[in-house]
């Protein structure tokens, strides 16, 4: 069965450090990956997708992931945190018939 | 470009009172359209997607039901609401063809309340 985890609830990172938001996932056949975020009372925006070719995407804000096929992960990075990054993060994989799997989420907190 | 609307932006209604949750999508024809549930800001649940005109496929039975009547209008329905139909309910669109390529667009939610 195809499945997505986020094994940590929230993450705390100060400011101007890295951080990472991890993610693993499940899947027969090729993973097609998506990380979405979400601020309060908003709807889910879209980060950065892995189709296929290089194991780092880049996307938007900063953030990149990386492709890790033998772990079965795509960790969220970005290099120096900012407080509006605050946010949570959902790690996602193309299921079927156009559908995504969504993990649980983790909160991503930045402070000062 | 493309724009996905959703209204209203926050519902209070009443136990037992009837539900219609409306999403337009603009700029892009024969999208996938989806309706997802969201609880205390965390996971969210498929509760029907839709590849075309009047074809809704439903992932869990429930209270609710959903309509495409036009090709870039969703709509979520129910006929007597229940105190457990609380929730932050997400409008979704993607690119038809995308397969898996395409990422999923997301409207700003209504946040629905019952009393």
């Amino acid at each position: 069965a195809q499945s997505v985890a986020q094994p940590e609830d929230q993450v705390n990172v100060a400011e101007g450090n890295p951080l990472t938001v991890k993610c693993t996932y499940s899947v027969s056949g090729n993973p097609y990956l998506f990380w979405y975020v979400q601020y309060p009372n908003r709807g889910l925006q879209f980060l950065l997708k892995y189709i296929t070719g290089d194991n780092l995407v880049k996307g938007s804000y900063g953030f990149e992931a990386e492709f890790n096929k033998s772990q079965t992960s795509f960790h969220l990075k970005k290099p120096s945190a900012l407080v509006s990054d605050s946010a949570l993060y959902f790690c996602a994989l193309y299921s079927s018939a156009s559908k995504i799997i969504f993990g649980s989420g983790t909160r991503l907190s930045i402070r000062p | 470009s493309q724009t996905i609307h959703q209204w209203p932006a926050t519902l209070v209604q009443p136990v037992g009172s009837p539900l219609s949750l409306e999403c337009t999508v603009e700029g892009t024809s024969n999208p996938n359209l989806y309706w997802y549930r969201q609880a205390a800001g965390r996971g969210l649940q498929l509760l029907f997607y839709s590849v075309g005109i009047g074809q809704i496929s439903s992932e869990v039975p429930q209270n609710l039901s959903a309509s495409r009547p036009q090709d870039r209008q969703f709509i979520l329905s129910s006929k007597k609401l229940l105190l457990s139909d609380s929730g932050f309910y997400l409008c979704a669109w993607s690119v038809g063809t995308g397969g898996p390529h395409g990422p999923q667009h997301f409207g700003d939610g209504t946040r629905l309340s019952i009393l």
